[in-house]
């Protein structure tokens, strides 16, 4: 079965661009998350969504960071403009129902570097 | 806030031995918990999951012991293999969320040919 699938694996850009994130879900899970990895804070929830709907937003860092799910099966993490700190892995999951009782399933990530 | 803490952060092991890792959580009203298994450079992979109303549940190769007691959970690795080798963490439910996780901060596992 097909997991959670991201792209791009790898960004590199300059501080100021535009920086686009996507994740398609795995099929017929109605959560999805998005979080960032760092060595230095770990594994932060950025936002989530439920059945394709917002539900806390409340982890994302600033205005600069927006997320949308337009359908069941997309889901788009923008960051704009860019900064060297927001460097990091940004990880997509996905989960079958809104019960915390579902592991979360994640895709490989997307190692951001902004130069 | 409370968080879910590792004790080790690096871990050991031969090829062929057993491996436990230890993972201590703070909020006593969890009920349900997860471990995960990184390797390098992919995201985190579920391995097995335990609810509060049990203690022990198995899985291939891998146990969960959950200790309410003390407030514990371990993870224990059955002849272990160098594929084993990452960073697992363990995650509980966050305080007053519905569907957000907390996640400890992981151990790396190396296994020694």
């Amino acid at each position: 079965d097909a997991g959670v699938i991201q792209s791009p694996r790898h960004e590199v850009t300059e501080m100021g661009q535009e920086v686009t994130l996507r994740c398609k879900p795995i099929s017929g899970h109605n959560s999805l998350f998005w979080y960032r990895q760092t060595m230095m804070r770990g594994l932060e929830l950025l936002i989530y969504f439920n059945n394709n709907v917002p539900i806390d937003d409340s982890g994302m860092p600033e205005d600069r960071f927006s997320a949308k799910m337009p359908n069941a099966s997309f889901s788009t993490l923008k960051i704009q403009p860019s900064e060297p700190r927001d460097s990091a892995v940004y990880f997509c999951a996905s989960s079958l129902g809104f019960s915390h009782n579902q592991p979360q399933h994640f895709g490989d990530g997307t190692r951001l570097s902004i130069l | 806030g409370e968080n879910v803490g590792l004790h080790l952060p690096t871990l050991s092991v031969q090829e062929g031995d057993n491996s436990i890792i230890n993972c201590a959580y703070s909020n006593s009203a969890s009920d349900y918990f997860i471990w995960y298994k990184q390797e390098s450079g992919k995201g985190p992979q579920f391995i097995i999951d335990i609810r509060s109303n049990m203690d022990k549940r198995q899985g291939q190769r891998v146990t969960v012991l959950l200790n309410k007691t003390v407030k514990h959970l371990s993870l224990q690795i059955a002849a272990t293999q160098p594929g084993d080798s990452a960073v697992y963490f363990c995650a509980e439910p966050s305080p007053g969320s519905a569907r957000q996780l907390t996640f400890g901060s992981g151990t790396q596992l190396t296994v020694l040919p």
